[in-house]
């Protein structure tokens, strides 16, 4: 049983590019989260999301972040128009069900912005 | 929303003493309380949760504590290991609102 699968594991891309990080959630899990863990801190929510629909997107900046997990195929974050800031790790966990159940976290993908 | 802190930063503690991290959270809504151990460069992992209808949950060298009334809640870690060595992470609710983290050494 494979576990939470993410790629790419490391992505750089120059300042104004296009990030597309991808999530694959533990087989009979449908719910997906996304965080964001900056070096030496905790990790922030930033997106919640059910098969095709947006449940909580709270903690996502307004502009440049989408997420989408579509009918078929993995969980995407995208970052449009890169900045320095946008550095960080990004995490995405999931759960086999939405009321107080565990999360599990894949590997992350390291993006760095140069 | 949901706010967590969480106590102390850092810890060191003696091989085979016990560590005791501490976390208290402001929405009295939150029912989940999971704690993560994240080693360096590596990935959350899920140590041990409990859920509001519980006051306390053992495995093995680990436990964690829960006061409702209070909100807070604790981790326990008893005869420390070297590979107990992590940041730990509290989180509440759903939406899983993080603790600062502890980071644990634990001296040969």
């Amino acid at each position: 049983n494979a576990g939470v699968m993410q790629n790419p594991r490391h992505l750089v891309r120059r300042r104004g590019q296009e990030a597309r990080l991808r999530c694959s959630p533990m087989k009979g899990h449908s719910h997906v989260y996304w965080y964001r863990q900056l070096p030496e801190e905790g990790l922030k929510f930033m997106v919640y999301l059910q098969k095709e629909n947006i449940i909580d997107e709270s903690g996502m900046p307004k502009e440049r972040f989408s997420a989408e997990f579509p009918k078929e195929g993995p969980s995407i974050l995208r970052i449009q128009q890169v900045v320095r800031g946008d550095s960080a790790a990004y995490f995405c966990a999931s759960s086999p069900r939405n009321e107080d159940a565990e999360q599990y976290f894949g590997p992350g993908t390291r993006l760095t912005v140069t | 929303g949901e706010n967590v802190e969480q106590h102390p930063s850092t810890l060191s503690v003696q091989e085979g003493d016990s560590a005791v991290i501490k976390c208290t959270y402001s929405d009295s809504a939150s029912n989940y309380f999971p704690w993560y151990k994240q080693e360096l460069g590596k990935r959350p992992q899920l140590i041990i949760d409990i859920r509001s209808n519980v006051g306390e949950k053992k495995d093995q060298r680990i436990a964690v504590t829960l006061n409702k009334t209070a909100k807070h809640f604790s981790l326990h870690i008893t005869e420390t290991q070297p590979e107990d060595s992590a940041v730990y992470f509290c989180a509440a609710s759903k939406k899983l609102t993080f603790g600062t983290g502890t980071r644990l050494t634990i001296i040969p």
